[in-house]
């Protein structure tokens, strides 16, 4: 089946500075991917929809200039956390789907678990 | 996309049967009923889905009622493995993204 990595599996950065986790499509070509993130004993929550070449989109009450979102080829997308903060130590997932007709599953990465001290 | 009911939890004994409950009556005729699980800090691993139907899949079973308000996911013979969080998720073919719920805690006890 497909499959979706993300990199890396953990993180842990001083507040203030900038992470990037990098989502990647291995064995097909996503033109749309998604974020989530999860904090503990909690339900994923949709941050934003990425199409390659073109802007993302973004969920209600995610800010975008703190969570960039850049899919520049059909097979990677790289979610940047912005002078982050502990607030925004959290798990991050993404999401891909193979084709614009299949909207049938979405193929899940392993997640990334982002900790700001 | 419509609004899914889950109980939070959720216990079932190794080698039985578990029955995974969804209410989904606000569901519109082109929304799809999908399953998804969720093992402690992994992604999200899809399961099943089904519009009106019945299916069936190498995983589970997914019973969908007549009137499709409710569904109900089953795991023919639970194992330690199936421990997870499971998500119920409607969603338009043509739609893009996934809503989850709260979704069911479920514990298979040996």
């Amino acid at each position: 089946g497909a499959v979706v990595s993300q990199h890396p599996s953990r993180v842990i950065c001083k507040s203030g500075t900038s992470v990037k986790i990098e989502c990647r499509s291995l064995d097909f070509q996503a033109t749309t991917m998604f974020w989530y993130r999860q904090f503990p004993k909690k339900s994923l929550m949709l941050m934003a929809t990425s199409n390659e070449g073109s802007k993302a989109t973004y969920e209600q009450g995610v800010e975008k200039d703190k969570f960039l979102i850049n899919h520049a080829s059909l097979t990677l997308s790289t979610l940047t956390v912005t002078s982050a903060h502990p607030e925004d130590s959290s798990f991050y997932i993404c999401s891909a789907r193979e084709d614009p007709r299949d909207t049938y599953e979405q193929y899940f990465g392993p997640g990334t678990r982002l900790t700001v001290t | 996309d419509a609004k899914t009911t889950q109980p939070p939890s959720m216990d079932c004994a190794e080698g039985r049967a578990a029955n995974l409950p969804c209410n989904h009556s606000t569901i519109s005729g082109n929304e799809y009923v999908y399953w998804y699980r969720q093992i402690h800090s992994q992604g999200p691993q899809y399961i099943i889905h089904g519009l009106k139907n019945n299916e069936t899949n190498e995983m589970a079973s997914l019973i969908i009622t007549e009137d499709r308000k409710s569904s109900t996911l089953i795991l023919p013979h639970a194992t330690l493995r199936d421990t997870a969080v499971y998500y119920c998720i409607v969603r338009a073919n043509t739609g893009n993204q996934f809503y989850f719920g709260t979704g069911t805690s479920l514990t298979v006890i040996p």
